[in-house]
């Protein structure tokens, strides 16, 4: 089974302008998560989508928005960008069989703001 | 604030050392994950505990979930250079399901 894919993998962009990252979940899985991570703060949860419909959200401007589609795909959008975009953004899936909740991470997406 | 602190954020240690790493919440979680993450990639799930007091052994890993399923420990036997990486805690709780926190990590080098 292919696990979580993130395209692209870098992104070089400028300041004030949008970027669109996408991810493709495990075969199955529904659930779909994005986290920012930073060497400062972490891994931060951006948000949560489950069924096209977001189900969990962090505490990030509404700069930072997400939609899932109806074969689980899903994409991230940033708009505005700050130099404190600059990250790794991170994809991950989740089966959600109700019993534990277990992600899978995809390679992540190194975006880089000038 | 982190809602799972882990500790130590950094550890050196020689090849065949044991190493622990603690994961600990005033919070009680649904279930916690340990994850293992090298730079550049995405955390590689290592194992998930459930049930309190649950001890799960992976080859020379052990983990181990509290009683109380507040914290949580991970043992490494025998380190080798191969464990390298950045070991991360990340629990649910059961009023926010699908959204999973993660600890600050903990830095393990291992040098042979």
């Amino acid at each position: 089974k292919a696990g979580v894919t993130q395209t692209p993998r870098y992104l070089i962009k400028t300041r004030g302008q949008q970027v669109t990252l996408s991810c493709s979940p495990i075969s199955g899985h529904r659930s779909v998560s994005w986290y920012q991570q930073t060497p400062g703060q972490g891994l931060q949860f951006l948000f949560e989508y489950f069924s096209e419909t977001q189900r969990n959200k962090g505490n990030f401007p509404g700069r930072f928005s997400g939609r899932q589609f109806s074969n689980s795909r899903s994409e991230m959008n940033v708009s505005t960008l700050e130099l404190g975009d600059s990250a790794l953004y991170l994809c991950a899936s989740s089966l959600d069989s109700g019993l534990a909740y277990e992600q899978f991470f995809g390679p992540g997406t190194r975006l880089t703001v000038l | 604030t982190q809602l799972l602190e882990q500790s130590p954020q950094f550890l050196s240690i020689q090849e065949g050392e044991n190493l622990t790493v603690y994961c600990n919440s005033s919070s009680v979680f649904s279930s916690l994950q340990w994850y293992r993450q090298e730079p550049g990639e995405g955390p590689v799930l290592l194992v998930t505990v459930v049930t309190g007091g649950e001890v799960k052994k992976l080859k020379r890993l052990t983990f181990q979930f509290g009683d109380a399923r507040k914290d949580s420990s991970l043992h490494i036997t025998a380190a080798q250079p191969g464990d390298t990486g950045l070991y991360l805690c990340a629990g649910v709780q059961a009023d926010s399901w699908g959204k999973l926190q993660f600890g600050a990590g903990t830095q393990v080098v291992v040098t042979p």
